[in-house]
């Protein structure tokens, strides 16, 4: 399968910091997938990247997809409390998710 | 959205006995799950692919006659974890696609499972 590796694996965010969290893989992905984990609870997914140097927002979060579709990168403006948790990248093959390592995300008032 | 409840939510047992956890798409149908586990504080890894009416695939690594796999019916997907140990200890959580097209896959509650 598509693997993907994440950094950096832990992340401690003074609030209203910007931060991003990077997906990189050896091999050319045909698709990116985040998701976010919050303690506890199960992923929910936020969106997903197909196009070469794909540019997404929701919000304050910011989600790109390399030109060389080998990397992808989560950027969240202004980090707020509600941000906590394990954000995952994954590559889906025919609805198969290989999972990043994640990148734990601690919010500090 | 759509959602994917699982039961129990956790679980213990003894060594030696099987356990059975249940996966649910509440309101769509999915010809495929998936079942995930995940040990504390690590990512999610993929143990195998069930799907309605045929036999589910196992990620390599993943023993087949330990963890079966039951895709009865369109909504309903089941893992039994058979003579369980406590190195099986961990999150088992399942996922689905909206058979209607959707890219989106959505994740069941998760079941923690503890064996003593």
């Amino acid at each position: 399968g598509q693997q993907v590796m994440q950094i950096p694996q832990y992340q401690h965010v003074q609030e209203g910091e910007d931060f991003t969290t990077y997906c990189n893989s050896s091999t050319t992905l045909s698709n990116i997938q985040w998701y976010k984990q919050r303690p506890g609870g199960h992923p929910v997914f936020l969106i997903q990247l197909v196009k070469s140097g794909e540019v997404k927002k929701q919000k304050r979060l910011t989600f790109q997809f390399g030109e060389a579709k080998k990397n992808s990168s989560l950027h969240i403006t202004a980090t707020q409390t509600t941000d906590v948790g394990t954000y995952f990248c994954s590559s889906d093959s025919w609805g198969k998710l290989q999972f990043g390592a994640g990148t734990q995300v601690v919010v500090t008032p | 959205g759509a959602v994917v409840s699982q039961h129990p939510s956790w679980v213990i047992c003894k060594s030696g006995t099987s356990v059975k956890i249940e996966c649910r798409s509440l309101d769509f149908q999915a010809t495929t799950m998936f079942w995930y586990r995940q040990f504390p504080k690590q990512s999610l890894m993929l143990m195998a692919t069930s799907n309605e009416g045929s036999k589910a695939t196992y990620e390599q690594g993943v023993e087949k006659d330990k963890f079966l796999i039951n895709h009865a019916s369109l909504t309903l997907s089941t893992l039994t974890v058979t003579s369980a140990h406590p190195e099986d200890s961990s999150f088992y959580i399942c996922s689905a696609r909206d058979g209607g097209g959707g890219i989106e896959q959505y994740f069941g509650p998760g079941t923690r499972l503890t064996v003593t």
